[in-house]
């Protein structure tokens, strides 16, 4: 199975700041790597996915980038409804997610 | 517009059997792979299992393997996740998802709640 680590597990942070989230694959996943959101008692919802596309209606703040085992997900500016819980998803083989990070307010 | 939507969730005892189902709408069904992804209280996600487009390949993570059977009707446009012998550890959110172009989930459903409990 192909393992997932994403760093850190929370990050405090506030409005306007730059955001920036990690994830490493325990081995080469090509290009094959999506990012969702979460908010408490919703679905992941798909932000990136092929480690840089922008979903559509996803807003142009986040993106995403890397390849093989190291892949990153940016929020340029930080804004009010984008604190919630981020996964990414290796879409290589069958699904397997990271732990997550919490983006919390500061 | 895509729409996925999970029923058949509850609380059963262990050793216990639970069907779920996902009514899909939006979109051509029997073009689609999907996948049920589980997620534990305070968890990250999980991929339980995953059936092509016609259903004739299916498989399973290793933690439920024997256990739980994915089906899918696609005359009726409908995924289903046959549970038997279910434990504690089974207790989770049960999402249905879609696999996009690029096998990502691109569509989820809302999910719905599965307790394992005596």
């Amino acid at each position: 199975d192909i393992q997932m680590t994403q760093s850190p597990s929370t990050l405090s942070a506030s409005v306007g700041d730059r955001v920036t989230i990690t994830c490493r694959a325990s081995q080469n996943i090509y290009d094959s790597l999506a990012w969702y959101q979460q908010k408490p008692g919703k679905a992941p919802k798909l932000l990136i996915y092929k480690a840089s596309s922008l979903e559509s209606g996803v807003p142009s703040r986040f993106s995403g980038s890397g390849s093989g085992t190291e892949f990153t997900l940016t929020i340029s500016s930080l804004q009010a409804d984008d604190f919630a819980t981020y996964y990414c998803q290796q879409h290589y083989g069958y699904w397997t997610f990271g732990q997550g990070t919490r983006v919390e307010i500061k | 517009e895509v729409q996925l939507v999970e029923s058949g969730g509850g609380l059963v005892q262990p050793g216990g059997s639970l069907r779920l189902s996902c009514a899909a709408s939006g979109f051509t069904f029997s073009s689609y792979e999907m996948n049920w992804v589980r997620q534990a209280p305070g968890k990250g996600p999980e991929w339980v299992s995953y059936i092509s487009s016609t259903g004739r390949t299916t498989d399973y993570a290793d933690s439920v393997k024997g256990r739980f059977t994915i089906s899918r009707d696609n005359a009726k446009n409908s995924l289903y996740l046959q549970m038997s012998s279910l434990r504690g550890e089974d207790t989770a959110v049960y999402f249905c998802a879609r696999e996009g172009q690029f096998d990502h989930g691109d569509y989820w459903g809302q999910g719905t709640l599965v307790a394992v409990s005596s």
